[in-house]
């Protein structure tokens, strides 16, 4: 079955504490993104990859950081979260960089103490 | 700067009647354009999109949009409500050039009276 696959699905942290939201697809898109999710915001994007290797920041990068080593993982990783980090997050992946439609996955919600 | 609307937060609709959820973007070019469905503690779902050719768009679940240049709209229709498509919905745009970055409007939450 095609899917992208979020982990953990749900998180409480600490200010400070380094995690990391791990994103997996298995449908050997090259295009992949990661955004947040917040009341009144609608879907903002944090960062977006083209390809192995090749990153590039969304509309709100600051407090993350992305790898992408492997073409169907596309980490997101907070070194040093803060509570307005807090927000459900979403990866998404496409076979298309403009034209594809994204498939998404189901979701990671993050609480920041 | 280039953005996408969704001036309703929330739809109201009888079940059986026909709803409409309105987007209209600005944005540089000729992007293409897509909506996307979210039920509770789940991800977004493709509906449907456009990219070139017939202005009317058909999509999953009997859903259409139809996509006005002049009046930079996509706006997303069904004949016939279902309760169950009581959910939220989201417009979005990829520009044509320039960046891979797809915008996205606030969402619109729809919701089917029985």
């Amino acid at each position: 079955e095609a899917q992208v696959t979020q982990n953990p699905r749900y998180l409480i942290t600490v200010t400070g504490k380094k995690l990391t939201v791990t994103c997996s697809q298995n449908m050997n898109h090259e295009y992949m993104s990661w955004y947040r999710q917040d009341p009144g915001l609608g879907l903002r994007q944090i960062y977006y990859s083209m390809n192995v290797e090749v990153t590039d920041k969304g509309d709100v990068p600051e407090g993350y950081k992305v790898s992408r080593k492997e073409k169907r993982n596309f980490p997101l990783i907070l070194e040093s979260p803060s509570p307005n980090q807090t927000s459900l997050y979403f990866c998404a992946s496409s076979s298309d960089t403009n034209t594809g439609e994204l498939f998404f996955g189901e979701g990671s919600r993050l609480t920041v103490l | 700067a280039q953005s996408v609307a969704q001036p309703e937060d929330q739809v109201n609709v009888a079940e059986g009647n026909p709803l409409t959820v309105k987007c209209t973007y600005s944005v540089s070019g000729n992007p293409y354009l897509f909506w996307y469905v979210q039920y509770p503690n789940r991800g977004l779902q493709f509906l449907l999109k456009y990219i070139t050719g017939d202005n009317l768009v058909k999509g999953s679940y009997g859903f259409e949009a139809e996509f006005n240049k002049s009046q930079t709209s996509f706006h997303l229709k069904k004949p016939s409500a279902l309760v169950s498509d009581s959910a939220l919905y989201f417009c979005a745009v990829s520009p044509t050039s320039g960046t891979y970055k797809y915008i996205f409007g606030t969402g619109t939450r729809l919701k089917v009276l029985a």
